[in-house]
């Protein structure tokens, strides 16, 4: 079973609504990083969050980390139809050496 | 800074024949790792290289292997290809481990099994 698991698996609002995608994982982490994948192209990097920081920012995104419950949320604020994409978190697992492990992802749809 | 590039982009193979993808990292990056993606399985973390050796590996097959060179270019192959390996590979690179640093990914090769 994936590590991290992202709720909901689709999402579909307005333009200039936010967004908010949330990921749950399993096993203790040292980060977690939350990735953007447009259709059938390779992901880019959004945010990395260390296990010591609450929440971080980047533009018009703000993601915030609590590890008690093992979870982890991404908001896009003012979303715009380039936003529609794929949504990922990624977190570590150590079997062995560290590797990270991807969710399934949130499928968000910007509708203009 | 240019960007991971992969190559093919698209490859379209038989089954039972053994195939080759190439990715060149971002220069300075010592990590580089693979992905398939499928609709079904999503992205599955294939192996990690760093510095010519391979630190991890995922849940896959022996059919799958890769190297690293001394310029940190990695190539993946698979061999005795079957219809399930139709997918999209990714490469990424990164400063060091995968694991905690931002990874940078490259376009993917699109890989086709008939």
């Amino acid at each position: 079973s994936q590590q991290g698991e992202e709720d909901p698996q689709a999402l579909s609002i307005q333009e200039g609504e936010n967004a908010t995608m949330n990921c749950s994982y399993k096993t203790s982490i040292n980060n977690l990083q939350w990735y953007r994948q447009n259709s059938g192209r390779g992901l880019v990097h959004l945010i990395l969050i260390r296990s010591n920081e609450r929440e971080k920012h980047s533009g018009r995104l703000r993601v915030t980390l609590d590890t008690s419950k093992k979870s982890s949320s991404l908001l896009i604020t003012a979303s715009r139809a380039a936003d529609t994409a794929s949504y990922f978190c990624a977190t570590e697992v150590v079997q062995g050496a560290q590797k990270l492990v991807f969710g399934q992802g949130t499928r968000l749809t910007i509708n203009p | 800074k240019a960007g991971v590039t992969q190559t093919p982009r698209y490859l379209i193979k038989t089954r039972g024949q053994q195939v080759t993808l190439s990715c060149s990292p971002i220069s300075g990056h010592r990590s580089v790792s693979w992905y398939q993606q499928t609709p079904g399985q999503g992205l599955q973390f294939l192996f990690e290289y760093f510095s010519e050796t391979q630190r991890n590996k995922g849940n896959f097959p022996g059919r799958f292997s890769g190297r690293q060179f001394s310029n940190s270019r990695s190539e993946m192959n698979v061999s005795t290809l079957e219809l399930g390996d139709s997918a999209l590979y990714l490469c990424a690179s990164s400063l060091a481990s995968a694991a905690f640093y931002e990874q940078y990914f490259g376009p993917g090769t699109r890989l086709t099994v008939t």
